[in-house]
């Protein structure tokens, strides 16, 4: 069966520091590969998705992922966390041969000043 | 502005009553989707539809209807709701369906719902 888990339920960084958010999926299937951010009392926003082209993907602000393969992870890094970054994350699938969405429990990121 | 449109926005009901919320895309997208959002859970895809008249169960789809009977709309029918129904509700669309499964998804703002 597939699943998505995401490692850590809450994320607490400073301001200026590096975000590593981490995702792993279990798949008979290639999958494609999202992550998705939440605002507070608001939908969920694309940040970057990866669909079987380049491994290292770059989405908006300054966000990346990379797929690894291997280790079934789809980690999600920043360089430098900024206050505006504190949402919560989640870690999507799509899986070929179907259009189910699996969704990772999300995690919470909080950035300190 | 491209947007998905979901109403009400909160509701509060009693068990038993039947409601809808609607959802409405202007975006010409083929695939929409549901999905409920609760603490410690993530996002549950209740329903999706491929196109119109198509449609499928996700992967908690009990004590809920959908239809697709036009393109832009998808509302999600709560025949007769109980208290486990109240949760947070999206409603999504994307713009792409390819051989590797969805494209970018579309949200709405999201319907917070009470069944007491």
């Amino acid at each position: 069966a597939q699943s998505v888990t995401q490692l850590d339920s809450h994320v607490s960084v400073s301001e200026g520091t590096p975000v590593l958010l981490r995702c792993n999926y279990s798949s008979s299937y290639s999958p494609s590969l999202f992550w998705y951010v939440q605002h507070p009392n608001k939908g969920l926003q694309l940040l970057l998705k990866y669909t079987s082209a380049a491994t290292l993907v770059k989405g908006i602000n300054g966000f990346e992922a990379e797929f690894k393969k291997s280790e079934t992870s789809f980690h999600l890094t920043k360089p430098s966390a900024h206050m505006s970054d504190a949402a919560e994350y989640f870690c999507v699938v799509s899986y070929t041969g179907g259009f189910k969405t699996i969704f990772g429990a999300g995690t919470r990121l909080f950035v300190k000043a | 502005e491209a947007q998905v449109t979901q109403n009400p926005r909160y509701l509060i009901t009693v068990t038993g009553k039947k409601l809808t919320v609607t959802c409405s895309q202007n975006m010409n997208h083929e695939y929409m989707s549901w999905y409920r959002q609760d603490p410690g859970l993530g996002l549950r895809q209740i329903y999706y539809s491929m196109n119109v008249e198509v449609t499928d169960k996700g992967d908690v789809p009990e004590g809920y209807k959908v239809s697709r009977k036009e393109k832009r709309n998808f509302p999600l029918i709560l025949e007769s709701p109980s208290p486990n129904q109240t949760s947070l509700y999206f409603c999504a669309s994307s713009h792409q369906l390819t051989s590797i499964g969805t494209g970018e998804l579309f949200f709405g703002e999201g319907s917070r719902l009470t069944v007491l």
